[in-house]
């Protein structure tokens, strides 16, 4: 069955460093989402894109974040410097993206990160 | 903007017993509803969905039907099993998905 992957699954870093998560969504599927869970939250959208445009990162923390999709297919969110209020779970998520129909998104296991 | 009010846990129960945790919503369009499951160590696996006013969405015993009127998407389950502990999400899609905080359900034997 196909899957969302990323990694690495936990990430120990300490504030101001600079971190990398990496996202591989189901093939085909030209939606790429990455979202923040704060523990005891929901996700929230940090940005989307469609094949490689970015079409809402309205949420993103452009001052530190940063979000790639180079050629359509995996992805990278990028944090520098890192703050102790960056902890939190970095999920991704991905959909066939067809307008104007109902895409169900499918979801990775996520990256813990843990900002020291 | 489109929200979702969940009821807050920890939800604690015993093997059998039933299981109702409300969702209700506010939109200013016609969102789809969702109820997301996320097991330990695990990312969000979609649940079940309603697209419309009086949809009833059902997967794995679990069922929630779409009300326009009380804006809701209650969850529930009749007989709740061990494996059924989880935190659930109730979440909204009007062009965006927007989720709720979560439920921490534990299941005792």
């Amino acid at each position: 069955e196909a899957e969302v992957a990323q990694s690495p699954r936990y990430k120990i870093t300490e504030k101001s460093q600079a971190v990398a998560f990496w996202c591989d969504p189901i093939s085909g599927h030209a939606t790429l989402y990455w979202y923040r869970q704060i523990l005891g939250q929901g996700p929230e959208l940090l940005v989307q894109f469609q094949d490689e445009s970015v079409v809402d990162d309205s949420q993103l923390p452009k001052d530190r974040f940063s979000a790639e999709r180079l050629k359509g297919v995996d992805s990278t969110l990028k944090i520098q410097p890192a703050e102790l209020g960056d902890s939190a779970m970095y999920l991704c998520a991905s959909s066939l993206g067809q307008e104007p129909y109902y895409n169900e998104q499918f979801f990775g296991p996520g990256t813990r990160l843990t900002v020291l | 903007g489109d929200s979702v009010t969940q009821m807050e846990g920890p939800v604690t129960l015993s093997e059998e017993a039933f299981l109702t945790i409300n969702c209700t919503y506010t939109a200013t369009g016609y969102p789809s509803l969702f109820w997301y499951v996320q097991y330990p160590g695990e990312g969000l696996q979609l649940l079940l969905k309603a697209t419309k006013a009086d949809d009833k969405g059902s997967n794995k015993g679990f069922e929630a039907t779409y009300r326009k009127e009380t804006t809701s998407f209650h969850l529930e389950k009749g007989s709740v099993q061990v494996s059924d502990s989880a935190v659930y999400f109730c979440a909204l899609d009007d062009y965006k998905l927007s989720f709720g905080a979560g439920t921490t359900v534990t299941v005792r034997a």
